[in-house]
C-alpha cells in the first residue's frame, strides 16, 4: 500500500521570505502523480501543484516549485515570497498513473502554514 | 464554469440515524470521488464513481455506501450513524479517462454527529 508522509505539522515563515515543506512516500511503482494541495481555513482544497513521476525537471508554478527526489522517494514543495493569502493547510498526495487504485489520491496528514506579517 | 457543489454544506444528525450527501460535479466530468477527512485520521479515500459504476471502494465499513446517477451526480450514505462519523466529507470531480485527471474538490459537507 502507497503512504505519504508529511513529517511537519505545523510551520511558520515570515512574510516575502522562502519556505519549504517536507512530504516523503512509499510506493512500489514506476509511474504515478505527486500533488501538493492548499486548504486555506474553511475554503475549499485547491490544486498547487503536480509533478509526473516520469518527468525528472521539477514542476514549477509561479512561486511555488517541488524538489522531486524519485530514488529518495522525496517530494518537497518551496513557496518563495511568502504572501499572506499562503496561510493554509498544505496536504501532499499521491496517485498511480494506471491500473486498479489509479483514481485513488492518498494524502499525508498536512502541514499547517502560518505566515507572520 | 460552475465548480463541485456539494449539498448541505452542515448538518446534524444523532447516533443511529442516517444521512445522504450529495455532489454535483464539473459539467462534462464523469469520475467523482469521495473523502473523509478527520483531526485524527486525516483525508481518506472513500469511493470513487465512474459513469454509474463504483470503480474503487477505500477501507471503509459497509454502512457508507454511495451512488452515481446517469448526469454523473452522486451521493454518498451513511447509515446507523456513529459519533466517529463525525468529519468533513469531500467530493471531487475529474474528466475521469486517462491516466492524466486533475480532480477538483468541493467545499465540503460537515457532518455532526450527536
Amino acid at each position: 500500500a502507497q503512504t505519504v508522509t508529511q513529517s511537519q505539522p505545523e510551520m511558520s515563515v515570515q512574510e516575502a521570505e522562502t519556505v519549504t515543506l517536507s512530504c516523503t512516500y512509499d510506493t512500489s511503482e514506476s509511474d504515478y502523480y505527486l500533488f501538493w494541495y492548499k486548504q486555506p481555513p474553511s475554503r475549499q482544497m485547491i490544486l498547487v501543484i503536480r509533478q509526473e513521476a516520469y518527468k525528472q525537471q521539477n514542476a514549477t508554478e509561479n512561486r511555488f516549485s517541488v524538489n522531486f527526489q524519485k530514488a529518495a522517494k522525496s517530494f518537497s514543495l518551496k513557496i518563495s515570497d511568502s504572501q499572506l493569502g499562503d496561510a493554509a493547510m498544505y496536504f501532499c498526495a499521491y496517485r498511480k498513473a494506471r491500473g486498479a487504485g489509479s483514481y485513488q489520491l492518498t494524502f499525508g496528514k498536512g502541514t499547517k502554514l502560518s505566515v507572520i506579517p | 464554469k460552475a465548480g463541485v457543489t456539494q449539498t448541505p454544506r452542515y448538518l446534524i444528525k444523532t447516533r443511529g440515524q442516517q444521512v445522504t450527501l450529495s455532489c454535483s460535479p464539473i459539467s462534462g466530468h464523469r469520475s467523482v470521488s469521495w473523502y473523509q477527512q478527520t483531526p485524527g485520521q486525516g483525508l481518506q479515500f472513500l469511493f470513487e464513481y465512474f459513469s454509474e459504476t463504483q470503480r474503487n471502494k477505500g477501507n471503509f465499513p459497509g454502512r457508507f455506501s454511495g451512488r452515481q446517477f446517469s448526469n454523473s451526480r452522486s451521493e454518498m450514505n451513511v447509515s446507523t450513524l456513529e459519533l466517529g462519523d463525525s468529519a468533513l466529507y469531500l467530493c471531487a470531480s475529474s474528466l475521469g479517462g486517462g491516466r492524466d485527471n486533475e480532480q477538483f474538490f468541493g467545499p465540503g459537507t460537515r457532518l455532526t454527529v450527536l
